[in-house]
This record gives structure tokens, sequence and C-alpha cells, in this order.
């Protein structure tokens, strides 16, 4: 299979621009997630789809945030008014729901720096 | 509330040492599964292994690995003669009850020595 991509790798930005990231999961895949990740940290969740639903929002997600499946494949993660803080590598993952816990594979990440 | 703790920051090894990452986790939930991802500098987490609850059968591959406690809540992980491409960031992952998404420790930053 190919892995899971992500677009752009890299993004610079200057606060308060609206930025757009693309995930694409391993074919089949039908979950797919959204993390976030700062510098020294691990990954903290933001968002879960299985196919096209959104069945999951971690209260990290402020309404600046919003994400996206429209047709249960690729997907989009929005910043709208991009704030300092929001710099950092946005993770994606994917999986294959079959049991009661799947294994998420991991995209390479966008890293996104806010000036 | 689910909670993963790595204690060792920063971890540093001379080749061919053997090499212990430690990993303890918080869950109220009967079922739950643990995970170990390598993040190495290039950025992309890797998935190691996975392991549920009700199986504490330790398991090697290779020259990895794991030792999984319920009765101390850990899932420690063993490098055994250590390599310079070894050299990553460990995380330990755990998923509980319904929830599907991971929960992450900060991680431990590996460093094997030539």
């Amino acid at each position: 299979d190919t892995g899971v991509s992500q677009d752009p790798r890299h993004k610079i930005t200057k606060r308060g621009q609206n930025v757009t990231f693309r995930c694409d999961p391993i074919s089949e895949h039908n979950r797919l997630y959204w993390y976030r990740q700062t510098l020294g940290q691990g990954p903290e969740f933001l968002t879960y789809f299985q196919n096209e639903a959104q069945l999951e929002k971690s209260r990290l997600l402020s309404d600046r945030f919003s994400a996206e499946r429209p047709k249960g494949s690729f997907s989009t993660l929005e910043i709208q008014r991009t704030e300092q803080g929001d710099s950092a590598m946005y993770l994606c993952a994917s999986s294959r729901s079959g049991g009661a816990a799947d294994t998420q594979y991991f995209g390479p990440g966008t890293r996104l720096t806010v000036l | 509330a689910q909670k993963v703790t790595q204690a060792q920051t920063e971890i540093s090894v001379v080749e061919k040492e053997d090499v212990t990452l430690d990993c303890v986790y918080e869950t109220r939930d009967t079922t739950y599964y643990l995970f170990w991802y390598k993040q190495p500098p290039s950025g992309e987490l890797v998935f190691l292994i996975r392991r549920n609850s009700f199986d504490e059968q330790n398991e090697i591959s290779g020259r990895y690995s794991w030792n999984f406690q319920k009765s101390t809540s850990s899932f420690n992980f063993t490098i055994t003669a250590s390599q310079v491409v070894d050299s990553a960031v460990y995380f330990c992952a755990l998923s509980s009850g319904s929830a599907r998404q991971l929960t992450f420790g900060s991680g431990t930053q590996l460093t094997v020595l030539p």
C-alpha cells in the first residue's frame, strides 16, 4: 500500500491568514485522524472521521479549526485567522476498522509556522 | 481519563548496549490497547507494536522486545544491541474504552553513539 500522504509538508504564514492542509489516507482505510504535535511533546488528538462522518472532536479544536472528509477519502484541515500558538506539526493518520482497536499509520506531517 | 507517562526524557547509550524505555499508563477501562511508535529525525511516526489488555505475553521481534505488566501498568520497550539507526524519539500510546484516538506520552529521545 502507498502510505499516508500530506500536503504541503511545510507552510509558513502570517498571523491572521487562513491555511488549509490535505491528507490522503492509505487506500481502503475508512478511518482518518488529525493530531497536532508541538516541539518536545507527543501528538495530541484533534479529530476523527469514519468514512465521511466526523465522529469525534477534541476540545483543542477551537472554532477556528474545521476539518472535512467529503467523500470519505482525502481530508482537509483548515485553520482560520491563524495565531502564533498554532505553530506546530499537524499529523494525519489512517486505519482500517475491523477490530476493537485499529492500528493507526501516520503521514509525514505538515509543519506550520505562523509569523 | 487516560494518561501515558514516559519519565525518561532523553537517554544516551553507546552502540551495542541494551536500552530499556519505560512507559506507565493510566486508564479506568478494562479493555485497552497499548502502542509504541518511533519518530526518526525525518519526523514520520512509524508503528512498532500493538498489545491489548488481555494479552500480557511479552513479545520479541528481532532486537526489540516488549514487557507488558498490568500489575504495574507498565509497557516497557527494550532494544538489544542498539545501533546508531535506532536513534529517534520513541512514543508510547494508549487507546482505551470506546475512544478511537491515541493518547501519547511525551516521548523519549534515544541517542545511540557510535
